[in-house]
């Protein structure tokens, strides 16, 4: 089974800090994303990576950034938290593109709530 | 990007079928549709995924008629840990970013 696992599952910050999210993916994954969950929102994709040092913006990356250093692994870095970044982040992973339709099934961790002061 | 609307919520009692509808009327013709689940304090979880016609498998079934401007995710004899978010999305494209998790379609199973 592919396993997605990310580094906390409840954080609390102060705002101002700086907050690094890690997420690990163990089935050689191309594709990794970025996502927060807010009530009545769904998901909403802030940045995926397709490849090693790549990085794409999704639909609100404003206030965020991402590194990919390895190929397993994704990190979603806060600059300066702010209190309307208090959310549930989740990140997936996917094959990646020329492997069929089933490249683009996303395996999603468990989330990390994370609560800025 | 292929909008999708589905119901905010659905209730249903154990060993009922149930479907949930989801319109798309704008999807382009190399969009696949795709359907996750997600229970309450866990990541979304993929169900099933079609493009034309009917598929099937352990979990659910996905009816999609020939004009694939809606799809129907067809859940047989549920139970109560069928209680989840149901998603339903469209796209396809080089990496996958573009398929939207819209709110989604809150089932609730009752005994």
């Amino acid at each position: 089974d592919v396993k997605v696992t990310q580094s906390s599952r409840y954080l609390v910050k102060r705002t101002g800090e700086k907050v690094f999210l890690e997420c690990v993916q163990d089935m050689d994954h191309e594709n990794m994303f970025w996502y927060r969950q807010d009530p009545g929102l769904g998901l909403r994709l802030i940045y995926f990576s397709y490849d090693v040092k790549m990085k794409e913006k999704g639909d609100i990356p404003e206030g965020y950034s991402v590194s990919r250093e390895k190929k397993e692994r994704f990190s979603l870095i806060l600059e300066s938290a702010s209190t309307n970044q208090t959310s549930m982040y989740l990140c997936a992973s996917s094959l990646g593109r020329d492997r069929g339709p089933r490249g683009y099934e996303q395996y999603f961790g468990p989330g990390t709530r994370l609560t800025v002061t | 990007l292929a909008k999708t609307t589905q119901p905010i919520s659905m209730d249903s009692y154990e060993g009922q079928e149930v479907n949930i509808t989801c319109s798309h009327n704008n999807i382009a013709t190399n969009d696949y549709i795709t359907w996750y689940q997600q229970f309450p304090s866990q990541g979304p979880r993929f169900i099933i995924q079609g493009y034309k016609t009917k598929v099937t498998n352990e979990v659910a079934s996905l009816f999609i008629p020939a004009d694939r401007k809606s799809s129907t995710l067809s859940l047989p004899r549920v139970s109560l840990s069928d209680t989840a978010v149901y998603y339903c999305l469209v796209g396809a494209n080089n990496y996958g970013q573009n398929f939207v998790f819209g709110p989604g379609t809150r089932l609730s199973v009752l005994p």
